[in-house]
């Protein structure tokens, strides 16, 4: 299907680990990239690649893909990654592109 | 260093059009595709299409095909997003981000608000 899916909410405990799901068929063929958005701020990139973190994201982030499903991980959760969360990739034609539905992340 | 300066907020009535426009600063202008996303109030990304800047052809999302276009200018590093036919639903944030042909996107504008009221 062309669609990433995404769960809507999740909660982690200051200091703990969350992992953020993204899943889709073209998950398979193409790469993830992530991207964090605070209120009222654009999207940045947290992820691209699967795995790739750009110059000046923390290493807590980490990402992963196996079979239709891409991860983002949140290691040692500080308050200021409480954001939502989109995963995009190619459609499963290639030349388009989709994102997920997103998910908040709120850290407790 | 790199930047994408996006033009203000509009607001427009029912069925008229807008343009919204991204003018690139900080890097060669050819190299990077440049995407329009849409974002409702409260809602999540929705990818419109991208532009090549090096001949100006577009692809457009199924869901905005016939109703959105996309161009630029390169004299002036600058990208446009002309979107018809407005209603009331398409009130929402626009942004142009960047890519370099892998489909991920490292730089965004700051978004213009577009806003269709009668």
């Amino acid at each position: 299907s062309s669609e990433l899916t995404q769960d809507p909410d999740v909660s982690v405990a200051l200091g703990q680990t969350v992992r953020i799901t993204c899943q889709g068929d073209s998950l398979r063929n193409y790469y993830a990239s992530w991207y964090q958005q605070k209120s009222g701020q654009a999207p940045s990139l947290v992820l691209y690649g699967n795995n790739h973190r750009p110059s000046g994201i923390p290493d807590r982030f980490s990402g992963s893909r196996s079979g239709n499903t891409a991860s983002l991980t949140i290691t040692g959760a500080r308050a200021e990654d409480e954001a939502d969360y989109y995963c995009n990739s190619r459609d499963s034609s290639g030349y388009h592109v989709m994102f997920g539905g997103g998910t908040k992340v709120t850290v407790l | 260093q790199v930047q994408l300066v996006q033009s203000g907020a509009e607001v427009k009535k029912p069925g008229a059009s807008v343009k919204v426009s991204c003018r690139a600063f900080g890097y060669t202008f050819n190299s990077f595709y440049l995407h329009w996303v849409r974002q409702a109030p409260g809602q999540g990304l929705e990818w419109m299409g991208r532009v090549n800047p090096v001949d100006g052809s577009a692809t457009y999302a199924q869901k905005f095909q016939g109703r959105v276009t996309m161009t630029r200018d390169t004299s002036t590093s600058t990208v446009y997003m002309e979107l018809s036919g407005l209603r009331s639903e398409d009130t929402a944030m626009f942004f142009c981000a960047r890519d370099e042909g892998m489909a991920y996107f490292d730089f965004w504008g700051q978004g213009a608000l577009v806003t269709v009221s009668s």
